[in-house]
């Protein structure tokens, strides 16, 4: 039974260019949770969707971030026009659909701008 | 929202003895508190859980305390092993809400 699956691992963007992180949950989760851990920090949380829906995006910039959760195929967090800020290990949670459920984490993908 | 704090920041222990970690939250609606275990180059993943119905559980040698009055709940490991050493992060969520709030972490290095 796969968990988590998160692609790429590592993740290498000049200044300007997009990236664009993907996310496949675990089988028969449908919510999806992303997170994004700066070093020595916790994990702050930037979105959370359900198939094609967003429901909270409260901790997503306002600008150059965007996700998806399309009805078919894994989920995308793009950032376009990339900055040395956004150097950052980005971290996907999924969940079942019944409330409270424990979130299981990927293991990461590790963005690079230089 | 929310708001997490862990202490302390790092803690080493000998190999064998109890390491004791202690997160305070803020929101006195949140009901669900996790931990989770980080290892380098990983992602975080959940050892244990309660839920504010209940005031502790246990799990091999993994247990976590709640205290709802004083908003604090600790994760305690007994005779630690070198494998226990990685990055700690609890969380709290309130019922209803499926996002976590997370505190930034507690290294814990096991000497062998």
């Amino acid at each position: 039974n796969a968990g988590v699956m998160q692609n790429p691992r590592h993740l290498v963007r000049r200044r300007g260019q997009e990236a664009r992180l993907r996310c496949s949950p675990m089988k028969g989760h449908s919510h999806v949770y992303w997170y994004r851990q700066l070093p020595e920090e916790g994990l702050k949380f930037m979105v959370y969707l359900q198939k094609e829906n967003i429901i909270d995006e409260s901790g997503m910039p306002k600008e150059r971030f965007s996700a998806e959760f399309p009805k078919e195929g894994p989920s995308i967090l793009r950032i376009q026009q990339v900055v040395r800020g956004d150097s950052a290990a980005y971290f996907c949670a999924s969940s079942p659909a019944q409330n409270n459920s424990p979130l299981h984490f990927g293991n990461g993908t590790r963005l690079t701008v230089t | 929202g929310e708001n997490v704090e862990q202490h302390p920041s790092t803690l080493s222990v000998q190999e064998g003895d109890s390491a004791v970690i202690k997160c305070t939250y803020s929101d006195s609606a949140s009901n669900y508190f996790p931990w989770y275990k980080q290892e380098l180059g990983k992602g975080p993943q959940l050892i244990i859980d309660i839920r504010s119905n209940v005031g502790e559980k246990k799990d091999q040698r993994i247990a976590v305390t709640l205290n709802k009055t004083a908003k604090h709940f600790s994760l305690h490991i007994t005779e630690t092993q070198p494998e226990d050493s990685a990055v700690y992060f609890c969380a709290a969520r309130r019922y209803g809400n499926n996002r976590l709030a997370f505190g930034k972490g507690n290294q814990v290095v096991v000497i062998p």
